[in-house]
């Protein structure tokens, strides 16, 4: 059985960075494509990162440049790195794994990430 | 304004059958899968069809998939309370090199 669990959300100034983590157990973060969604409080699902197995990244349009997406494989964890935080960025924040792509077979509780001053 | 489309809201009664929607274009539902994704109030989202119209395991055959062309659909059977729900359709754009998702259903059932 896989359970995600993401950690690293909190209030944030703007400007600020934030790491996110996701761990679990049932699966791999060498074998499954890696991603993370968001969702602003009351809004839609947005696309955020995906990470494939074989080490090519994807960033929506919206953070690019500023977000990045990586693994440890020793600790089975993927880590969401958010720079110079706006407050447009405030939401909670799903991790999300897939066997296959485009795809998000399993999803994590949500951690709540707030850029505010 | 989200790339996909889908109505804002549907609604039915248990046992209804209700039927939502998903248009984009060429460079996604045209070209790629469509998956469908369910949120009940206050939960993380959860898979519901990938790859146009397979259902995971854990899913109830109630729930089905279809495309054609650049329009995708998500159909409901024997509608139930527990059915009510945002429902956002998703695939891959090859022009944004990204995913996609529509604006999300609100499906309640009266």
């Amino acid at each position: 059985e896989v359970q995600l669990v993401e950690s690293g959300g909190g209030l944030i100034q703007p400007g600020g960075s934030l790491r996110l983590s996701c761990g679990g157990s049932g699966f791999s973060v060498t074998r499954e494509y890696l991603s993370w969604v968001r969702q602003a409080p009351g809004k839609g699902l947005e696309w955020v990162s995906v990470l494939y197995s074989g080490g090519t990244t994807y960033h929506a349009d919206s953070v690019k440049g500023r977000f990045s997406i990586s693994r440890d494989t020793a600790k089975n964890t993927f880590y969401l790195q958010m720079n110079s935080l706006r407050a447009e960025d405030t939401a909670f924040y799903y991790c999300a794994i897939s066997t296959g792509w485009p795809g998000f077979d399993f999803w994590g509780p949500g951690t709540l990430v707030t850029v505010s001053s | 304004q989200s790339v996909l489309t889908q109505p804002p809201s549907a609604s039915g009664t248990p046992g209804q059958t209700v039927t939502i929607s998903c248009s984009g274009s060429r460079s996604n539902v045209g070209r790629n899968i469509v998956n469908w994704y369910q949120q009940v109030p206050v939960t993380a989202p959860r898979l519901l069809i990938h790859s146009d119209n397979h259902r995971p395991s854990w899913i109830p055959d109630r729930f089905s998939g279809s495309k054609s062309g650049t329009s995708a659909s998500l159909a409901i059977t024997g509608l139930q309370s527990e059915d009510e729900g945002d429902y956002y359709c998703a695939t891959w754009d090859d022009s944004l090199n990204g995913v996609v998702f529509g604006g999300g259903t609100k499906l309640t059932v009266l």
